[in-house]
């Protein structure tokens, strides 16, 4: 059971937008900024998004970020299929005083 | 260009101690904090802890019994520990870069992952 929370599964169409999102509560996403990861099958997490809404060097704007109180979301533009993969959110915790992540989305470009 | 090379034991039997150890090649290793992350078959991703350079830690409290991870500035490497490993310890552990500062707000992420090891726990 993930501190954050993500749907299992979202898909779109090649070229579509598609948007995932992550709940927490006032100790994590409402009290921190949210990263988000690219998890493609057999290579590491990729980050895409820090400080809920900065792209790292070299991340395309097709990937966006937004947080409003105690939820986020990562925003993906002109889908491709080498989007597919599974992406994580994740944050710290000031109650936990941990690192905490979602349990992770899989995209599905169809 | 900066490289996580991470390497340890990948089979281990119930009760034994797992250890890994993370060596950080082409930079700066006293400005950042380095962290373990694990990600059991199937599932998502869990924070183990980290260490800045100068050997102060923070552990996620599910596993802060277990974990021990320290650090060799002198060599840029990191290492850790978790004793007694059941088959929930299963799974493919990452070392990583990590930035964690608070402003008004806690900025964390990692923007530097090594190749991960795959750890299974079987008897």
């Amino acid at each position: 059971q993930s501190v954050l929370t993500q749907p299992p599964s979202v898909s779109a169409a090649p070229g579509q937008k598609v948007t995932i999102s992550c709940s927490g509560n006032s100790s994590n996403i409402g009290d921190n900024h949210v990263c988000w990861y690219q998890h493609l099958p057999g290579t590491a997490p990729k980050l895409l998004i820090y400080d809920s809404n900065r792209r790292p060097s070299g991340i395309p704007d097709r990937f966006s970020g937004s947080k409003s109180d105690t939820s986020a979301t990562l925003g993906i533009t002109g889908l491709r299929t080498g989007d597919e993969g599974d992406y994580y959110c994740g944050t710290w915790d000031s109650s936990l005083n941990a690192g905490v992540f979602g349990g992770g989305t899989k995209l599905t470009v169809l | 260009q900066v490289q996580l090379q991470q390497w340890g034991a990948g089979l281990l039997k119930p009760s034994e101690t797992l250890s890994l150890t993370c060596a950080v090649y082409g930079g700066s290793f006293n400005f950042y904090s380095w962290s373990w992350i694990r990600q059991p078959p199937g599932k998502g991703l869990e924070w183990i802890g980290e260490i800045n350079h100068s050997g102060s830690t923070t552990y996620n409290p599910s596993l802060k019994s277990r974990v021990t991870i320290s650090v060799d500035s002198s060599q840029n490497q990191f290492s850790l520990e978790v004793t007694s490993v059941t088959a929930a310890d299963t799974a493919v552990y990452y070392c990583a870069r990590e930035s964690r500062y608070r402003s008004n707000t806690w900025t964390w992420y990692f923007d530097l992952w090594g190749r991960g090891t795959l750890v299974s726990v079987s008897s």
